[in-house]
């Protein structure tokens, strides 16, 4: 069964960069493009992230995202107290033909 | 702006249908854009659960095994999910929102504002 595979936690302090992973195979982040959401407490989810390393207007500079093979990563640089936030990555798995989420990984600004 | 207004009842009781509308407003519900449903159970993550295309085609999280429908009424531009046999399990807050890149992306740009649907006798 594909699945995207995120850590559970993550933190920093103020002013550092802290990187997120996502880990999936051949028929997910393999062909097709991965997208980065950004979910505030009870908030619903917002586009951070879009075709791999884009950033949908009014999201700063300060998050960017890469993807090499079945591996994806969302950073952020100079980290602030209001990126504390559950972060997810997903993408369209071709051999499932559903979206899949990553389980999520809680961002702690320390 | 595009908004996403979603409405439908909070509790349902198991083995019932838990039904939910998304109206679409400030764009096009007939576009090259598809309309999803997501849910989140209390304190976990996100999972899909399907989505429309304005001309009615559908896909589904095969995880739901056929217990989705979701269904499109573009003269009132809005969208639906009915969601049969629902048992605790199913209990979440689910969101729709929208697909800007097409039936086989996860590009949700636009998102509704939530419902808790609880599913308790």
């Amino acid at each position: 069964q594909p699945v995207l595979t995120q850590p559970p936690s993550a933190s920093g302090t103020p002013g550092q960069r802290v990187t997120v992973s996502c880990s999936g195979g051949g028929s997910n982040l393999g062909v097709n493009n991965v997208n980065w959401y950004q979910q505030l407490p009870g908030t619903a989810p917002k586009l951070l992230i879009y075709g791999d390393n884009k950033r949908p207007s009014g999201v700063p500079d300060r998050f960017s995202g890469s993807k090499s093979g079945t591996s994806a990563s969302l950073a952020v640089s100079g980290l602030l107290p209001e990126d504390e936030a559950d972060y997810y990555c997903a993408a369209w798995d071709d051999s499932l033909n559903s979206v899949l989420f990553g389980g999520g990984t809680k961002l702690t600004v320390l | 702006q595009v908004q996403l207004q979603q409405s439908g009842p909070g509790l349902v009781k198991p083995s019932g249908t838990l039904s939910l509308n998304c109206t679409v407003s400030g764009a096009s519900i007939i576009s090259n854009n598809w309309w999803s449903w997501v849910r989140q159970t209390p304190g976990k993550g996100l999972e899909w659960i399907g989505e429309v295309y304005h001309r009615g085609t559908t896909n589904y999280n095969p995880s739901l095994r056929g217990r989705a429908t979701v269904s499109v009424d573009t003269s009132k531009s809005q969208f639906s999910l009915n969601l049969a046999s629902v048992t605790a399990a199913d209990t979440a807050v689910y969101y729709c929102a929208r697909d800007r890149a097409g039936g086989t992306s996860s590009d949700f740009d636009h998102w509704g504002q939530g419902i808790l649907v609880s599913v308790s006798s």
